[in-house]
């Protein structure tokens, strides 16, 4: 089984400033891991993912999340945030190996917040 | 490519009635995921199906809710009768065998009064 637990249901910080979303996550196999952000009214888009292949992970919109085994932890960071940003982000977890389908278990959600 | 296309955007219905989802999977994708959002519970797994074969559906909350995906193309998600705490936003996602990426649809965002 998996879970995860994303720290903070709401994150404010300033434009220009480091954005970090925390994510940590339990599952009995090697994980595969993602973030999602969801902007109001609208569907979910893949901002990365974490697929044993390289820990740090680039994706879109500046973004990028380093996956840490020994913490179990795959936290999302932006190093100048920008009013765009503002958005809900989802992480979430995939057990899935080798074909065959499990789907994704996410986490509740932070609302990330950019203050001008 | 449309990505995957869900229908309708938004439904409101009446305690009692039955209502319809509908998803429309991108081409080529072979496993379809049905999610609900709600504020309280977040993003739960309802049902997913491999190759038209539902897999698992134990994410479904009782018996008024049921999945059917005829073809490779197309898939459903009723519930009947509906409820007032059916009320959320349910998303279809599809995913190519293969490949570790979830296409989600836009949403439906139904309201039951």
């Amino acid at each position: 089984a998996q879970s995860v637990t994303q720290l903070g249901s709401h994150v404010s910080v300033s434009e220009g400033a480091l954005v970090l979303l925390r994510c940590n996550y339990s599952s009995s196999v090697p994980p595969y891991l993602f973030w999602y952000v969801q902007y109001p009214n609208q569907g979910l888009q893949l901002l990365l993912k974490y697929t044993s292949a390289a820990t740090l992970v680039k994706g879109i919109n500046g973004f990028e999340a380093e996956f840490k085994k020994s913490e179990t932890s795959f936290h999302l960071t932006k190093p100048s945030a920008h009013m765009s940003d503002a958005a809900e982000y989802f992480c979430a977890v995939s057990a899935r190996r080798g074909g065959g389908a499990d789907g994704l278990t996410f986490g509740k959600g932070t609302h990330l917040i950019i203050q001008p | 490519d449309a990505g995957v296309i869900q229908s309708p955007r938004h439904e409101v219905t009446e305690m009692g009635q039955e209502v319809t989802l509908r998803c429309k999977p991108i081409s080529g994708h072979n496993s379809l995921f049905w999610y609900r959002q709600t504020m309280m519970r977040g993003l739960e797994l309802l049902i997913y199906f491999n190759n038209n074969v539902p897999i698992d559906d134990s994410g479904m909350p009782e018996d008024r809710f049921s999945a059917k995906m005829p073809n490779a193309s197309f898939s459903t998600l009723k519930i009947q009768p509906s409820e007032p705490r059916d009320s959320a936003v349910y998303f279809c996602a599809s995913r190519h065998g293969q490949v570790d990426d979830y296409t989600f649809g836009s949403g439906t965002r139904l309201t039951v009064v």
